[in-house]
C-alpha cells in the first residue's frame, strides 16, 4: 500500500549548523505535503504546508527563513532546519495525501527526532 | 481557546473496560474527523475516520460526531493491554488539494492486566 518514508529517524547535530529532513511518497505523488511538530507531551502543531512546485504556506510563529522547505517533485519534500538551536529539538513528522476512487487517505512518515546539542 | 481541545489524562482502566475519549472544537468548518493512535516515539496510526455527523463502527472501535455540539468520541470496546498508547483527535476543514489536520493534544490511555 501506500507509504510515506522519512528520512532520517534520528539525527543529533551541534548548535549552529543545519539539517535537512527528507519525506517522500513512495507509490504516490502528492502536490500537497505538510510538515508538522510535535514537543514532547504536546500535540502535532501544523508547521507549513508544502507545495510541488511553488513556495510552501508556513503557520503562524514559524520562521519560514529558519524552517526551509523544498518540494521539488511529486514525491519528495525536504524539510531543512537552519541554525538549529537546543529550542528546536524536537518530533518532526510529515504527511502526504494520496487521492484514489475510494477518496482521500491521509498517510503520516514515521517521523523525524531531532536533538540539537 | 484552541481549535480543539483534548483532555491530556492519563486514562487508566482495567482490561476489558469499555473506554472514551473525546475532543471538542470550536472551528465548525470542520468536515473531517480522524482518530489517532501513537505510541511512544512513533508517527501516528490512524484509527478512525468520519465525515461530517454520525457514527462509525470498526470493530472494538466506535467514533461519534456531534456537530451540533462540535463534539466528538471514541470508544473502545473490550480494551486490551495493547491498547495503551496516546489517543490523538484530528480534523479538518479542506479536502481539495490535501488535509493540514488540527490535532488534539492527546489523551495517555493505559489499560492494565
Amino acid at each position: 500500500g501506500a507509504v510515506v518514508s522519512q528520512h532520517p529517524s534520528w539525527v543529533i547535530c551541534k548548535s549552529g549548523t543545519s539539517v535537512k529532513i527528507e519525506c517522500r511518497s513512495l507509490d504516490f505523488q502528492a502536490t500537497t505535503m505538510f510538515w508538522y511538530r510535535q514537543f514532547p507531551k504536546q500535540s502535532l502543531m501544523l508547521m507549513a504546508t508544502s507545495n510541488e512546485g511553488s513556495k510552501a504556506t508556513y503557520e503562524q510563529g514559524v520562521e519560514k527563513d529558519k524552517f526551509l522547505i523544498n518540494h521539488a517533485s511529486l514525491t519528495l519534500s525536504t524539510l531543512t532546519v537552519t541554525s538549529a538551536h537546543p529550542e528546536d529539538s524536537s518530533f518532526y513528522i510529515c504527511s502526504a495525501t494520496s487521492t484514489g476512487s475510494s477518496g482521500n487517505t491521509i498517510y503520516f512518515g514515521e517521523g523525524s527526532w531531532l536533538t540539537v546539542v | 481557546q484552541k481549535e480543539v481541545e483534548q483532555d491530556p489524562g492519563p486514562l487508566s482502566v482495567p482490561e476489558g473496560a469499555i473506554v472514551s475519549l473525546n475532543c471538542t472544537y470550536s472551528n465548525s468548518a470542520f468536515q473531517y474527523f480522524m482518530w489517532y493512535r501513537q505510541y511512544s516515539r512513533k508517527g501516528p496510526e490512524l484509527l478512525m475516520y468520519t465525515y461530517s455527523s454520525g457514527n462509525k463502527e470498526d470493530g472494538r472501535f466506535t467514533a461519534q460526531v456531534d456537530k451540533s455540539s462540535k463534539y466528538i468520541s471514541l470508544f473502545i470496546r473490550d480494551s486490551q493491554p495493547s491498547d495503551s498508547a496516546t489517543y490523538l483527535c484530528a480534523m479538518s476543514k479542506n479536502s481539495n488539494s490535501g488535509y493540514a489536520l488540527n490535532f488534539g493534544k492527546g489523551t495517555s490511555l493505559l489499560v492494565t492486566p
